[in-house]
């Protein structure tokens, strides 16, 4: 299986502010890579597809970027909804594995 | 608007069978989708289970594929799940999802979860 691996694990950071979440695969998935939002007691919600893919509906403060094992979220201009945990998913290789994921604390 | 709802029983006890349904409104599950498995646990974080197409092939992740089925209920539309030889390993919340497949593949619809508990 690709292993996927986030960091930080956790971070704290204010609104308005920009942050940054690393995901790492354990071989190349080219720029597979999808990224989701979870807030506490929902399901995981889809951010970002293909590596750098908008889905519907998502502000434009979320980005993605990346190829191969190194990809990275940002996401500009922090806002109340975006404290949440963060997983990245890649969909190279059956079986779709996920990151450990990130929490976003407010500070 | 497409929505997912998953239903069963909250409690299972080990070694026996957990089975989930995952209720689809707003599209049918005979169009062109995948329909997949997921759950969440503490331990395990979030686990890809397996998915079916709409028609009826599947495919498993290996660490679960001896023990777990998936299967569609087209006239209910309706997705089901089948996990045998359940232990405390599996307690988890399992979500059903629609996967979307464009060459690129991404889960863009989830249900709310339902809680499965293993336990005597």
């Amino acid at each position: 299986d690709i292993q996927m691996t986030q960091s930080p694990s956790s971070l704290s950071a204010s609104v308005g502010d920009r942050v940054t979440i690393t995901c790492r695969a354990s071989q190349s998935i080219s720029t597979y890579l999808n990224w989701y939002r979870q807030k506490p007691g929902k399901a995981p919600k889809v951010l970002i597809y293909g590596v750098s893919s908008l889905q519907s509906g998502v502000p434009s403060r979320f980005r993605g970027s990346g190829s191969g094992t190194d990809f990275t979220l940002t996401i500009s201009n922090l806002q109340p909804e975006d404290f949440a945990t963060y997983y990245c998913q890649q969909s190279h290789t059956i079986p779709w594995t996920f990151g450990q994921g990130t929490n976003v604390e407010i500070k | 608007q497409v929505q997912l709802q998953e239903s069963g029983p909250g409690l299972v006890k080990p070694s026996g069978t957990l089975s989930l349904t995952c209720d689809v409104s707003g599209v049918s599950i005979s169009s062109s989708s995948w329909w997949s498995w997921v759950r969440q646990s503490p331990g395990k974080g979030l686990e890809w289970i397996g998915r079916i197409y709409h028609s009826g092939s599947s495919t498993y992740n290996p660490s679960l594929k001896s023990r777990v089925t998936i299967s569609l209920d087209k006239s209910k539309n309706q997705v089901s799940l089948r996990l045998i030889f359940v232990d405390a390993a599996d307690t988890a919340v399992y979500y059903c999802a629609r996967e979307v497949d464009t060459g690129y593949n991404w889960f863009d619809t989830w249900g709310q979860g339902s809680l499965v508990t293993v336990s005597s």
